[in-house]
């Protein structure tokens, strides 16, 4: 089956740790993109990449570091900078190319990241 | 001003209503814009497209109006299941899209 797969599900972060939030997809989409969202908020994008080896800072990227070494995989680093980072975390991919009503976002499951 | 401004709720409606949610954009080069679903702790799922011409998938009705800047949903015959919390996303450029802070919908017996 085509998807997009985060791990692990649930994650807790200590005081001063880095932690790194794993997204893979196999639809063949050339963008993927990272977001945080809070209890009853929407979504913020923190990262996003277009191409393998390329990737832009969204609204929030303090404190979070990605790459893009693979078309498949697109991790993200959650830093001990970034203070607050309880939160739940959704990994997008998409296609850009062509239409751009063609251009919908398919989502992973979501990683939850609290803090002990 | 945030970029996508969704009506806040929650609506909470009996089985069989008719309910309307409202998105207001403030970018006027959009693009592209779309209506998502949520579940509870679950990931935004796409419920559909929105053209300026108006389109309709069952009992739903997505319409946009791009003088106004602004997209509607329409759920006619509300079931149970369309308890959710409903997203309005814009497509800024192709690959970026902002989304709405959602508008929680409960159906009750």
């Amino acid at each position: 089956d085509g998807g997009i797969t985060q791990s692990p599900k649930y994650l807790f972060r200590k005081e001063g740790q880095n932690v790194t939030l794993s997204c893979e997809q196999n639809l063949n989409h050339d963008a993927m993109y990272w977001y945080r969202q809070d209890p009853g908020q929407g979504l913020r994008l923190i990262y996003y990449s277009q191409i393998v080896n390329d990737f832009q800072k969204g609204d929030i990227a303090e404190g979070y570091s990605v790459s893009r070494e693979k078309k498949e995989s697109f991790p993200l680093t959650v830093t001990s900078a970034q203070k607050n980072p309880t939160a739940f975390y959704l990994c997008a991919s998409s296609n850009p190319s062509g239409q751009l009503a063609k251009n919908i976002q398919y989502f992973g499951a979501g990683t939850r990241l609290s803090v002990l | 001003r945030k970029e996508v401004e969704q009506d806040p709720g929650p609506f909470n409606v009996p089985e069989g209503a008719t309910v309307a949610f409202n998105c207001t954009y403030s970018n006027s080069a959009s693009q592209s814009f779309f209506w998502y679903r949520q579940d509870c702790r679950k990931e935004p799922k796409l419920l559909m497209s929105v053209y300026s011409s108006g389109n309709e998938d069952g009992r739903f009705t997505a319409q946009l109006n791009r003088a106004s800047q602004y997209i509607s949903l329409l759920i006619r015959d509300s079931k149970l299941s369309d308890s959710a919390t409903y997203l309005c996303v814009v497509n800024i450029f192709a690959g970026k899209s902002t989304f709405g802070d959602g508008t929680t919908l409960t159906v009750k017996p």
